[in-house]
């Protein structure tokens, strides 16, 4: 069974452009989360989805943060404009109803 | 404020030796509990869920979780220097909640 996957891995932007981040979950998973982790520290939520709504987006910034999940399979976390302190690990994770989450292999985010 | 507590570490522990990971969480309101290991420059990996008192074990590792002192350890037995990563308690109040995580023990076992 293929676990989540997500793209690119790495990711070097300037401040002020825009970033996409793709998230493909495991399959029949209904459940997908994103999450941000900086270094040192555990995850933390920003977004979660059960199937195409958005049930907790409460710790992600809407002024700059969006994202979708389409037919409620991927999803596209973006940011715009990007700012030096977005510099982190963005991870998707996903889970069958409230069940343990899998994590995929994450975006690494450089701001310059 | 949610919070899970982990001691940083390093802990350090000989090959074939037994490693002790703690977690206290201040939730009382919890009902799941998990360990992730995190090898440097990769993502969370889930090695063991608990959800009831008392103790879990799979393979080399046992889960054990006490609510009434909001506690949850991970012990992993016969040590390997391929057990030296972060691992990362976390927990969540089941049903419709995210997990909240510690900032995780790193673990370093030497041969």
């Amino acid at each position: 069974e293929a676990g989540v996957v997500q793209s690119p891995r790495y990711k070097i932007i300037e401040k002020k452009q825009p970033v996409a981040f793709w998230c493909n979950p495991i399959s029949g998973h209904n459940t997908l989360y994103w999450y941000l982790q900086n270094l040192g520290q555990g995850p933390e939520l920003l977004i979660r989805y059960e199937n195409e709504e958005a049930v907790d987006d409460s710790q992600l910034p809407k002024d700059r943060f969006s994202a979708e999940r389409l037919k409620g399979v991927d999803s596209t976390l973006k940011i715009q404009p990007a700012e030096l302190g977005d510099s982190a690990v963005y991870l998707c994770a996903s889970s069958l109803d409230w069940g343990a989450q899998y994590f995929g292999p994450g975006t690494r985010l450089t701001v310059l | 404020q949610k919070e899970v507590e982990q001691n940083s570490g390093p802990l350090s522990v000989p090959e074939g030796a037994i490693a002790s990971l703690n977690c206290t969480y201040s939730d009382r309101g919890s009902q799941s509990f998990f360990w992730y290991r995190q090898y440097s420059g990769k993502s969370p990996e889930l090695i063991m869920s608990i959800y009831s008192n008392g103790d879990k074990e799979d393979g080399r590792f046992t889960a054990q979780l006490n609510k009434a002192s909001q506690y949850v350890s991970l012990l992993i037995r016969d040590s390997q220097p391929s057990d030296s990563a972060t691992y990362l308690c976390a927990v969540n109040e089941g049903a419709g909640t995210a997990l909240i995580f510690g900032k995780g023990t790193t673990l370093s076992v030497s041969s």
